[in-house]
């Protein structure tokens, strides 16, 4: 059983275009991360939110509380956006619970 | 530069060999934490502290052990490493108490147990 569900799990894009990767989550939560894996490894906090949307440069994190669900877009998307991106909440507890991630690739 | 580093970055061993992988981060957190990921599985956690001398189990602690004597190190041990062992691990850290915060993770540490 996965408490955080993510989809596409894999997604091709060309060059400009509009991305949206889906979170859905089944437990109560105190805060939902966006994450971004490089294919060095190397794991960046992208966002923390709790409610509503947050924008940075051409990302942005939408939440539905009640809806328990939570979508990432990338705006005129680039190649070097390619990486996977995971969805984590933090339950009330503190612990976080991760998706298994959504590898993209952005073609020139 | 705030950082969580975590070595070595690679190493290739045989089994029953004891290793450990040393994490040590730079911004005074209470709450460190070690995770394996594994294809088609995500990141799942092994252990986690939320301050010194104190540890717990997270989702796949068999075979691993740690220690928290210092707040800035939290070792991950694997007395006798098996090939189902064989993964990347990653250590992260955050502030502890309180409001919910982000995690700053290490670079990752890949190992393969032969």
């Amino acid at each position: 059983k996965n408490e955080v569900e993510q989809s596409p799990q894999n997604l091709t894009a060309q060059e400009g275009e509009f991305i949206t990767i889906n979170c859905s989550y089944s437990v109560g939560i105190s805060a939902l991360h966006w994450l971004q894996q490089h294919p060095g490894g190397g794991i960046v906090s992208l966002f923390m939110l709790s409610s509503g949307k947050k924008k940075h440069g051409r990302l942005i994190a939408t939440i539905n509380i009640q809806e328990k669900h939570s979508s990432l877009h990338i705006t005129a998307s680039h190649p070097r956006d390619s990486a996977v991106y995971i969805c984590a909440v933090t339950n009330t507890g503190n612990q976080f619970y991760f998706g298994t991630g959504t590898s993209l690739t952005v073609i020139p | 530069e705030a950082q969580v580093t975590q070595n070595p970055r690679y190493l290739i061993t045989v089994t029953g060999k004891k290793l450990t992988v040393t994490c040590s981060q730079n911004m005074n957190h209470e709450y460190m934490s070690w995770y394996r990921q594994d294809p088609g599985l995500g990141l799942r956690q092994i252990y986690y502290s939320m301050n010194v001398e104190v540890t717990d189990k997270g989702d796949v602690p068999e075979g691993y052990k740690v220690s928290r004597k210092e707040k800035r190190n939290f070792p991950l041990i694997l007395e006798s490493p098996s090939p189902n062992q064989t993964s990347l691990y990653f250590c992260a850290s955050r502030p502890g108490q309180g409001r919910v915060m982000t995690q700053h993770f290490g670079d990752g540490t890949r190992l393969s147990i032969l």
